[in-house]
């Protein structure tokens, strides 16, 4: 069964300080992998989708990268308005359904 | 981008009652879309796959004939909650996909938050 662990669960950071976030998963073959944000009480925002080993996509302070087991979301310098929760979901070969992990709850003080 | 809109945004019912929420891509066709439910503080649980023109293809756990999911036309699905109990108050997220060459992505509407009295 595939399965999706995102690390941490929670996460404080004070404006400035940059860190990462983790997304580890067993899928049955990789295709790709998602990460959205997602503010309380609104849907998902797409951010990226990342398609092989190795590489890296870039928007504004966001940064991720995908390895064959695992991905992780840089966030370099953030701001409060970082603040919100991050999904992965990766994309299993031979299938459209899409599992996202239990995300990671970023907050981001002034 | 492509817009998925959602409605209603939120909705207070008696138990007992059934409820419709519409999912409509506006600036595209979407021949699948997934609808999610989400409990506070947890991730997104994927409900059912509902493909335009056949029957949805629901998850484990998840009863058909409480959930009824059509997706009539390539731009609209519906999520009818039937005899709504309070334990299925929840916030409900539905999603259209898009792929493409290098270009795989979900849009998500914006949400419904069902509560049940």
């Amino acid at each position: 069964e595939d399965q999706v662990t995102q690390s941490p669960e929670a996460l404080r950071l004070q404006e400035g300080e940059s860190s990462s976030l983790n997304c580890s998963y067993t899928v049955s073959g990789l295709r790709g992998l998602f990460w959205y944000r997602q503010d309380p009480g609104k849907g998902p925002e797409f951010l990226f989708t990342l398609y092989s080993a190795g590489e890296e996509k870039e928007k504004e302070r966001l940064k991720a990268t995908l390895t064959k087991k695992e991905s992780f979301l840089h966030i370099t310098a953030p701001k409060p308005e970082d603040s919100a929760t991050y999904l992965c979901a990766p994309l299993p070969s031979g299938t459209y359904k899409y599992i996202f992990g239990t995300g990671t709850r970023l907050k981001v003080l002034a | 981008g492509a817009v998925v809109s959602q409605h209603p945004s939120w909705v207070i019912c008696k138990s007992g009652t059934s409820v419709k929420i519409e999912c409509r891509s506006l600036d595209f066709q979407a021949t699948t879309m997934f609808w999610y439910r989400q409990f506070p503080k947890q991730s997104l649980m994927l409900m059912a796959t509902s493909n335009e023109g056949s029957k949805a293809t629901y998850e484990q756990g998840v009863e058909k004939d409480k959930f009824l999911i059509n997706h009539a036309s390539l731009t609209l699905s519906t999520l009818t909650v039937t005899s709504a109990h309070p334990e299925d108050s929840s916030f409900y997220i539905c999603s259209a996909r898009i792929s493409g060459r290098e270009s795989e992505k979900l849009f998500f509407g914006s949400g419904t938050q069902l509560s049940v009295l």
